[in-house]
């Protein structure tokens, strides 16, 4: 069974502090691994498709990068506008384009 | 150019009511998904059409849930004899390309609170 653990699932910044957000999957084969954020009372907003080990993508302040078995959301030097939950899913291959999403990780930066 | 648009954004049923969910998707898109996100969880799938055939049903938790996509746009999510396990968020994403999931585009959701 294809698994998606997202960690930590909260985690409290001050404002210009860097981190990241981990997403760790157990897939039979992976297709892509998507990153979204969410606000609160609005749905997941798309940030990031990653395909293939070593691949790496940058928007802003954020980086998705991923390996075989897990994928990092780099924040650098985040901003209070950064605060939301990002969210982590996977679809396999095989046929079935049904994502498998994690539980998110709650992000709060202080200003 | 609007977004996915969902009616009502927030419910509230009586244990035991039908309620019907709408979802206006983005004009043109072939994709329609519907999700269940239940409070502190991540999305989970329901159901997938492409234009007006639903050809994956196989997240629908029981035969109280169902959907519909007539003419290959609005679709409707009803929900009949609501019990309070089926109190979520239900999201609707739609998205330009047969299949795709990179490319969704999510409605605000709505939120289902069963008494």
């Amino acid at each position: 069974e294809d698994q998606v653990t997202q960690s930590p699932e909260a985690l409290r910044l001050q404002e210009g502090e860097s981190s990241s957000l981990n997403c760790s999957y157990t897939v039979s084969g992976l297709r892509g691994l998507f990153w979204y954020r969410q606000d609160p009372g609005k749905g997941p907003e798309f940030l990031f498709t990653l395909y293939s080990a070593g691949e790496e993508k940058e928007k802003e302040r954020l980086k998705a990068t991923l390996t075989k078995k897990e994928s990092f959301l780099h924040i650098t030097a985040p901003k209070p506008e950064d605060s939301a939950t990002y969210l982590c899913a996977v679809q396999t291959t095989g046929g079935s384009y049904i994502p498998t999403f994690g539980r998110g990780t709650s992000l709060i930066v202080h200003p | 150019g609007a977004g996915v648009s969902q009616s009502p954004r927030y419910k509230v049923a009586k244990r035991g009511q039908d309620v019907a969910l709408r979802c206006d998707p983005i004009s043109g898109h072939v994709s329609l998904f519907w999700y269940q996100q239940a409070l502190g969880q991540g999305p989970e799938f329901l159901t997938y059409f492409q234009n007006e055939a639903q050809l994956d049903k196989s997240g629908l938790p029981s035969d109280r849930f169902f959907a519909e996509r007539p003419e290959g746009s609005v679709s409707t999510l009803k929900i009949q004899r609501t019990q309070q396990e089926d109190s979520a968020v239900y999201l609707c994403a739609s998205s330009p390309r047969v299949g795709a999931t990179d490319t969704q585009y999510f409605g605000p959701g709505t939120r289902l609170t069963v008494l």
